[in-house]
């Protein structure tokens, strides 16, 4: 069983806010991902990170930031929160090694207003 | 850009009937994965292949992996209301890349 875990499960938040999505994993993973998914859609990566201090851009374009400063915790900030951001967001994380089964956490589901 | 295409994207059967979905690459994968999603979760891994031709089977799930690794397939047999969500098929290429998904098969299995 996977332990990923995310924070708020659910947000509902007005135009203009800033907004930090929690991921956290307790396997001591060195790769984390953050992906955006309509509901029943596929799912996009934003943001992925190989360890810490490493961060890079997926391929949706997104105005999100994420930092990495240490292995378990890679948060996901939005400055300035809008309609067009409402959407499921998944962290996910994998080892380096092996044939990197990805696990997910199970989401926060943000929608702006 | 590596692509996976998924088929069917939507799937409604009834109860007991038996089921594939495909997921098909013009590039070879050094692995290939399933996930399962229902609503408002994440996905779960079904199962991992590597090796082409190989077949794994997870119950009633019977996973194949194509010989030139390019494919893969799932089959479900006598499908249940529980085997309901959106099934993901994802293949890495290689080492530390991203994995790549497909958009899915959203699959209702009525009872």
């Amino acid at each position: 069983e996977a332990d990923i875990y995310q924070t708020p499960r659910y947000l509902v938040i007005g135009t203009g806010k800033k907004i930090t999505l929690e991921c956290s994993q307790t396997m001591g993973h060195d790769k984390m991902y953050w992906y955006q998914q309509d509901p029943g859609m596929e799912l996009h990566l934003i943001h992925y990170s190989y360890g810490v201090n490493s961060t890079e851009k997926g391929d949706l374009s997104s105005e999100s930031t994420v930092s990495r400063i240490r292995t378990e915790h890679f948060p996901l900030t939005l400055e300035s929160a809008r309609p067009s951001h409402t959407s499921q967001y998944l962290c996910a994380s994998n080892r380096l090694a092996g044939y990197n089964e990805q696990f997910f956490g199970p989401g926060t589901r943000l929608t702006v207003l | 850009t590596q692509l996976l295409e998924q088929s069917p994207q939507f799937l409604s059967i009834q109860e007991g009937e038996n089921l594939t979905v495909y997921c098909n690459s013009s590039s070879v994968f050094s692995s290939l994965q399933w996930y399962r999603q229902e609503p408002g979760e994440g996905p779960v891994l079904l199962v991992t292949v590597v090796t082409g031709g190989e077949v794994k089977k997870l119950k009633r799930l019977t996973f194949q992996f194509g010989d030139a690794r390019k494919d893969s397939s799932l089959h479900i047999t006598a499908a249940q209301p529980g085997d309901t969500g959106l099934y993901l098929c994802a293949g890495r290429n290689s080492g530390n890349t991203p994995l790549v998904f497909g958009k899915g098969t959203r699959l209702s299995v009525i009872a």
